[in-house]
Protein backbone atom coordinates (compact mmCIF):
# COMPACT_ATOMS: atom_id res chain seq x y z
CA UNK A 1 0.00 0.00 0.00
CA UNK A 2 1.37 3.58 -0.93
CA UNK A 3 2.61 5.63 1.69
CA UNK A 4 4.01 9.12 2.56
CA UNK A 5 7.95 8.47 3.70
CA UNK A 6 9.69 11.04 5.71
CA UNK A 7 13.45 11.10 5.95
CA UNK A 8 15.16 11.95 8.68
CA UNK A 9 13.13 9.60 11.23
CA UNK A 10 15.27 11.53 14.11
CA UNK A 11 17.21 14.38 14.16
CA UNK A 12 19.35 16.51 16.62
CA UNK A 13 20.99 19.57 16.07
CA UNK A 14 22.27 22.81 17.51
CA UNK A 15 20.31 25.84 18.21
CA UNK A 16 20.86 28.20 15.38
CA UNK A 17 21.59 25.58 12.57
CA UNK A 18 19.43 24.90 9.54
CA UNK A 19 17.59 21.62 9.11
CA UNK A 20 15.48 19.92 6.03
CA UNK A 21 12.97 17.07 6.70
CA UNK A 22 12.11 15.61 3.55
CA UNK A 23 9.51 13.68 2.89
CA UNK A 24 7.76 11.86 -0.46
CA UNK A 25 4.39 11.61 -0.24
CA UNK A 26 2.25 9.45 -2.27
CA UNK A 27 2.33 9.31 -5.94
CA UNK A 28 -0.89 10.69 -7.38
CA UNK A 29 -1.40 12.84 -4.77
CA UNK A 30 -0.84 16.67 -5.44
CA UNK A 31 -1.89 18.29 -2.10
CA UNK A 32 0.91 18.32 0.35
CA UNK A 33 1.27 19.42 4.45
CA UNK A 34 3.06 19.74 6.94
CA UNK A 35 2.10 19.46 10.74
CA UNK A 36 3.99 19.65 13.80
CA UNK A 37 2.92 18.30 17.23
CA UNK A 38 5.08 19.02 20.37
CA UNK A 39 5.67 16.30 22.79
CA UNK A 40 2.11 16.24 24.68
CA UNK A 41 0.73 18.98 22.89
CA UNK A 42 -1.90 18.93 19.51
CA UNK A 43 -0.74 18.20 16.08
CA UNK A 44 -0.54 21.59 14.62
CA UNK A 45 -0.84 22.88 10.89
CA UNK A 46 1.93 24.30 9.74
CA UNK A 47 1.74 24.99 5.78
CA UNK A 48 -0.59 23.67 2.78
CA UNK A 49 1.01 23.29 -0.48
CA UNK A 50 -0.38 22.53 -4.17
CA UNK A 51 0.46 23.25 -7.61
CA UNK A 52 3.96 24.41 -6.37
CA UNK A 53 2.96 27.19 -4.19
CA UNK A 54 2.13 27.57 -0.75
CA UNK A 55 -1.74 27.33 -0.02
CA UNK A 56 -2.04 28.55 3.10
CA UNK A 57 0.02 28.90 6.39
CA UNK A 58 -0.42 29.14 9.69
CA UNK A 59 1.57 32.00 12.06
CA UNK A 60 3.94 29.19 13.57
CA UNK A 61 5.23 29.38 9.95
CA UNK A 62 7.47 32.39 10.31
CA UNK A 63 10.43 33.53 8.16
CA UNK A 64 12.94 31.11 9.76
CA UNK A 65 10.44 28.16 7.86
CA UNK A 66 10.18 27.42 3.75
CA UNK A 67 9.15 24.82 1.98
CA UNK A 68 9.98 23.40 -1.78
CA UNK A 69 9.30 20.83 -3.95
CA UNK A 70 12.57 20.16 -5.88
CA UNK A 71 11.86 17.43 -8.05
CA UNK A 72 8.56 15.69 -8.69
CA UNK A 73 8.69 13.49 -5.51
CA UNK A 74 10.45 15.04 -2.44
CA UNK A 75 8.99 17.97 -0.63
CA UNK A 76 11.14 19.15 1.97
CA UNK A 77 10.87 21.34 5.08
CA UNK A 78 13.74 23.49 5.38
CA UNK A 79 13.90 25.31 8.96
CA UNK A 80 16.89 28.00 8.59
CA UNK A 81 18.07 28.86 12.25
CA UNK A 82 16.58 26.17 14.70
CA UNK A 83 15.47 27.79 18.18
CA UNK A 84 14.90 25.48 21.15
CA UNK A 85 11.05 25.64 20.73
CA UNK A 86 10.98 23.58 17.37
CA UNK A 87 11.85 20.73 18.93
CA UNK A 88 8.54 18.62 17.87
CA UNK A 89 7.84 15.72 15.87
CA UNK A 90 6.91 17.16 12.71
CA UNK A 91 4.69 15.29 10.25
CA UNK A 92 4.00 15.32 6.17
CA UNK A 93 0.86 14.18 4.94
CA UNK A 94 -0.60 14.59 1.30
CA UNK A 95 -3.59 13.84 -0.06
CA UNK A 96 -5.52 12.71 -3.36
CA UNK A 97 -6.61 15.54 -6.19
CA UNK A 98 -10.22 14.09 -5.95
CA UNK A 99 -9.70 12.79 -2.02
CA UNK A 100 -12.44 13.78 0.60
CA UNK A 101 -11.51 17.68 2.04
CA UNK A 102 -9.57 16.13 5.50
CA UNK A 103 -9.10 12.92 4.46
CA UNK A 104 -4.78 12.78 4.85
CA UNK A 105 -2.54 10.16 4.83
CA UNK A 106 0.34 11.26 7.09
CA UNK A 107 3.81 10.10 7.04
CA UNK A 108 5.62 8.67 10.11
CA UNK A 109 7.17 11.96 11.15
CA UNK A 110 10.74 13.16 11.91
CA UNK A 111 12.02 13.86 15.36
CA UNK A 112 13.80 17.26 15.39
CA UNK A 113 15.60 18.04 18.74
CA UNK A 114 17.16 21.69 19.07
CA UNK A 115 19.80 21.92 21.74
CA UNK B 1 -10.72 29.62 14.85
CA UNK B 2 -11.84 26.67 14.96
CA UNK B 3 -11.25 24.82 18.64
CA UNK B 4 -12.21 20.78 18.94
CA UNK B 5 -13.05 19.85 22.38
CA UNK B 6 -12.21 15.98 22.56
CA UNK B 7 -13.24 14.02 25.98
CA UNK B 8 -12.31 12.23 27.74
CA UNK B 9 -8.80 12.89 27.79
CA UNK B 10 -7.57 9.77 29.26
CA UNK B 11 -9.27 6.62 29.58
CA UNK B 12 -8.10 3.16 31.44
CA UNK B 13 -10.29 0.37 30.49
CA UNK B 14 -11.22 -3.54 31.52
CA UNK B 15 -11.07 -5.77 28.41
CA UNK B 16 -14.24 -6.41 27.15
CA UNK B 17 -15.94 -3.48 28.60
CA UNK B 18 -17.56 -0.61 26.09
CA UNK B 19 -16.47 2.58 25.61
CA UNK B 20 -17.42 6.32 24.12
CA UNK B 21 -14.84 9.05 23.35
CA UNK B 22 -16.71 12.78 22.21
CA UNK B 23 -15.20 15.37 19.95
CA UNK B 24 -17.45 18.54 20.57
CA UNK B 25 -16.85 21.75 18.55
CA UNK B 26 -19.14 24.87 18.24
CA UNK B 27 -17.82 25.40 14.35
CA UNK B 28 -19.17 23.47 11.75
CA UNK B 29 -17.19 20.83 9.56
CA UNK B 30 -17.25 19.65 6.35
CA UNK B 31 -16.08 16.38 7.21
CA UNK B 32 -14.69 14.85 9.94
CA UNK B 33 -11.64 12.47 10.78
CA UNK B 34 -11.00 9.94 13.21
CA UNK B 35 -7.23 9.48 13.36
CA UNK B 36 -5.41 6.77 15.46
CA UNK B 37 -1.81 7.28 16.66
CA UNK B 38 1.04 5.04 18.60
CA UNK B 39 3.97 6.51 20.16
CA UNK B 40 6.20 7.71 18.09
CA UNK B 41 4.15 7.41 14.91
CA UNK B 42 2.18 9.81 12.72
CA UNK B 43 -1.70 9.66 12.62
CA UNK B 44 -3.22 6.83 10.86
CA UNK B 45 -6.75 7.26 9.36
CA UNK B 46 -9.37 4.70 10.70
CA UNK B 47 -12.78 7.15 8.82
CA UNK B 48 -14.00 10.07 7.62
CA UNK B 49 -17.75 11.12 8.09
CA UNK B 50 -19.02 13.84 5.96
CA UNK B 51 -23.05 13.86 6.00
CA UNK B 52 -24.95 14.89 9.25
CA UNK B 53 -26.08 11.96 11.47
CA UNK B 54 -23.82 9.77 9.19
CA UNK B 55 -22.63 6.59 11.44
CA UNK B 56 -19.96 4.07 9.49
CA UNK B 57 -18.83 1.43 11.24
CA UNK B 58 -15.64 -0.46 11.37
CA UNK B 59 -15.13 -3.79 13.31
CA UNK B 60 -16.16 -3.05 16.79
CA UNK B 61 -15.65 0.67 16.48
CA UNK B 62 -18.93 2.69 15.48
CA UNK B 63 -18.12 6.40 14.45
CA UNK B 64 -21.03 8.94 14.48
CA UNK B 65 -21.23 12.39 12.59
CA UNK B 66 -23.61 14.60 14.79
CA UNK B 67 -26.60 16.45 13.17
CA UNK B 68 -25.13 19.81 12.88
CA UNK B 69 -22.35 18.64 11.46
CA UNK B 70 -20.24 19.92 15.01
CA UNK B 71 -19.53 16.92 17.08
CA UNK B 72 -18.65 13.59 16.63
CA UNK B 73 -18.35 9.91 18.71
CA UNK B 74 -16.40 6.99 18.56
CA UNK B 75 -18.00 3.99 20.51
CA UNK B 76 -15.63 0.72 20.61
CA UNK B 77 -17.27 -2.20 21.77
CA UNK B 78 -15.64 -4.71 23.75
CA UNK B 79 -12.23 -2.91 23.88
CA UNK B 80 -9.54 -5.22 23.44
CA UNK B 81 -5.64 -4.72 24.09
CA UNK B 82 -4.91 -4.09 20.84
CA UNK B 83 -7.05 -0.78 20.99
CA UNK B 84 -4.85 0.61 22.97
CA UNK B 85 -3.75 4.06 21.79
CA UNK B 86 -4.17 7.86 20.83
CA UNK B 87 -7.53 8.47 19.15
CA UNK B 88 -7.60 11.87 17.29
CA UNK B 89 -10.39 13.61 16.02
CA UNK B 90 -10.03 16.44 13.09
CA UNK B 91 -12.33 18.64 11.55
CA UNK B 92 -12.06 19.82 7.74
CA UNK B 93 -13.91 22.87 6.05
CA UNK B 94 -14.00 22.90 2.31
CA UNK B 95 -11.86 25.62 0.80
CA UNK B 96 -9.89 26.05 3.95
CA UNK B 97 -6.42 25.17 2.42
CA UNK B 98 -5.82 24.21 6.02
CA UNK B 99 -7.61 21.22 5.89
CA UNK B 100 -7.27 19.79 9.64
CA UNK B 101 -7.97 21.10 12.52
CA UNK B 102 -6.97 18.15 15.83
CA UNK B 103 -8.38 17.60 18.69
CA UNK B 104 -6.38 17.18 21.61
CA UNK B 105 -6.85 13.64 21.31
CA UNK B 106 -8.49 10.75 24.28
CA UNK B 107 -5.32 8.18 25.09
CA UNK B 108 -6.88 4.93 25.49
CA UNK B 109 -5.64 2.18 27.68
CA UNK B 110 -7.16 -1.09 27.05
CA UNK B 111 -5.99 -3.44 30.39
CA UNK B 112 -5.73 -7.37 29.80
Amino acid sequence: EPEVTQTPSHQVTQMGQEVILRCVPISNHLYFYWYRQILGQKVEFLVSFYNNEISEKSEIFDDQFSVERPDGSNFTLKIRSTKLEDSAMYFCASRKTSGIVGELFFGEGSRLTVL
Amino acid sequence: TQLLEQSPQFLSIQEGENLTVYCNSSSVFSSLQWYRQEPGEGPVLLVTVVTGGEVKKLKRLTFQFGDARKDSSLHITAAQPGDTGLYLCAGATTGSARQLTFGSGTQLTVLP
